[in-house]
Formats: structure tokens, C-alpha cells, sequence
């Protein structure tokens, strides 16, 4: 089944260390990518987004993500995460107008 | 960004009692928007999609009799659980398509609903 697959549920990180998320989809054709963040308590915020041109997108924050579409990937990243960074983080895809989530990554950072 | 709200934050009902979420743009016109069901260390689950002016499109498995949706301005859509059971208590959050966001089809999220059924 047509699915976007997140592989790292939960990751635990000191401050400063680097960090990447991965996020695989399996939908062909045209996409756009998202990923968002649940900071807890909070409600889902755009992180960051691609839907064409350069691969490497940058967003709020710090982070980015890179878009190998051979790979069929959209990993997270952010060199040196902070103690704030501490959320839930949910890739996603728009496949015909829907927003498809992958299974979220819980990331804990340690001060 | 766009702001959306959700009306209210948590609600406990008793079982069989109907509980209506409302869902606002705040500083856009939505002509679509979205709710979805979180349940706890869980995806986001798509219910259906709200469509102002016409019907709600609902998502397989998704009984449209219990989770009835009404979309009837363009800043305002409102799920209403029926006759609601235990099984029903979860997240639910709703999201708009923010027009100005062209081919990205970007949508932003509201904060959330609590719906606890006793």
C-alpha cells in the first residue's frame, strides 16, 4: 500500500548534537512534501515544504530537508539541536489534495 | 501564517449525548478544509474533507452518519460526533487550505479538540 514511512520513532539527543529524521513515501508522480512539528501541547506547525526546484529546502528554526527523489526520500535535519527542539515531528506528503502523515518521530533533547 | 482556530478545547460528554467542534479561519477564506483523528503516540488519521457550499467527502471506513460535517461559510466548518460512545474520545484536529499558497497546497492546522466520552 501507498504509505509515507517514518523510521526513527523515537530519538534521544543531547544539545548540540546533530540531528536527522528520515522520511520515505512510496507515492509516484508529482508530490509535495511537508514536515511539521507538534511542540507538546501545542498544535501542528509547518516546519518546512517542498514542491519543486531546489531539493534542498530550508525552514524555520534552523532545520532543512533534502528531497532525493530517487530515493524516494525527505529526510529532517538540523546541525545542532537545542533543548527547544524537544516535539513531535510528522512527515507528510499531498498526494490529489490530501495530506498523508507518516508516523511521527518522537525527539527528545536533553539539556 | 494563517491562523486557525477550534472551538472548544476539550469537551467531556456523557455516552449518547452529541458534541458539535467548530473549526475557524481566522485571517483567510477556506473553501476547503480538513479533520483529522490523533490518537495518543499515533499518526494523524484523515476523517474527511470539507467542502463549503457541498457535501463532506469522507475517508473509507469513516461512518459519515456519526461524523456529520458542515462547511457552511467560508471561515467556519463544524464535526459533529452523534451519539457518542467511549470509542469516540480522541484528538481531533481540523486544518485549512490556505488559498494563497498556489501549488504548494499547504494547509495549517488548529489546535485541537479533547473529546473525552464517559
Amino acid at each position: 500500500a501507498q504509505s509515507v514511512s517514518q523510521h526513527n520513532h523515537h530519538v534521544i539527543l543531547s544539545e548540540a548534537a546533530s540531528l536527522e529524521l528520515g522520511c520515505n513515501y512510496s507515492y509516484g508522480g508529482t508530490v509535495n512534501l511537508f514536515w511539521y512539528v507538534q511542540y507538546p501541547g501545542q498544535h501542528l506547525q509547518l516546519l518546512l515544504k517542498y514542491f519543486s526546484g531546489d531539493p534542498l529546502v530550508k525552514g524555520i528554526k534552523g532545520f532543512e530537508a533534502e528531497f532525493i527523489k530517487s530515493k524516494f526520500s525527505f529526510n529532517l535535519r538540523k546541525p545542532s539541536v537545542q533543548w527547544s527542539d524537544t516535539a513531535e515531528y510528522f512527515c507528510a506528503v499531498n498526494k490529489g489534495g490530501k495530506l498523508i502523515f507518516g508516523q511521527g518521530t518522537t525527539l527528545q533533547v536533553k539539556p | 501564517g494563517a491562523v486557525v482556530s477550534q472551538h472548544p478545547s476539550r469537551v467531556i460528554c456523557k455516552s449518547g449525548t452529541s458534541v458539535k467542534i467548530e473549526c475557524r479561519s481566522l485571517d483567510f477564506q477556506a473553501t476547503t478544509m480538513f479533520w483529522y483523528r490523533q490518537f495518543p503516540k499515533k499518526s494523524l488519521m484523515l476523517m474527511a474533507t470539507s467542502n463549503e457550499g457541498s457535501k463532506a467527502t469522507y475517508e473509507q471506513g469513516v461512518e459519515k452518519d456519526k461524523f456529520l460535517i458542515n462547511h457552511a461559510s467560508l471561515t467556519l466548518s463544524t464535526l459533529t460526533v452523534t451519539s457518542a460512545h467511549p470509542e469516540d474520545s480522541s484528538f481531533y484536529i481540523c486544518s485549512a487550505r490556505d488559498p494563497a499558497s498556489g501549488n504548494t497546497d499547504t494547509q495549517y492546522f488548529g489546535p485541537g479538540t479533547r473529546l473525552t466520552v464517559l
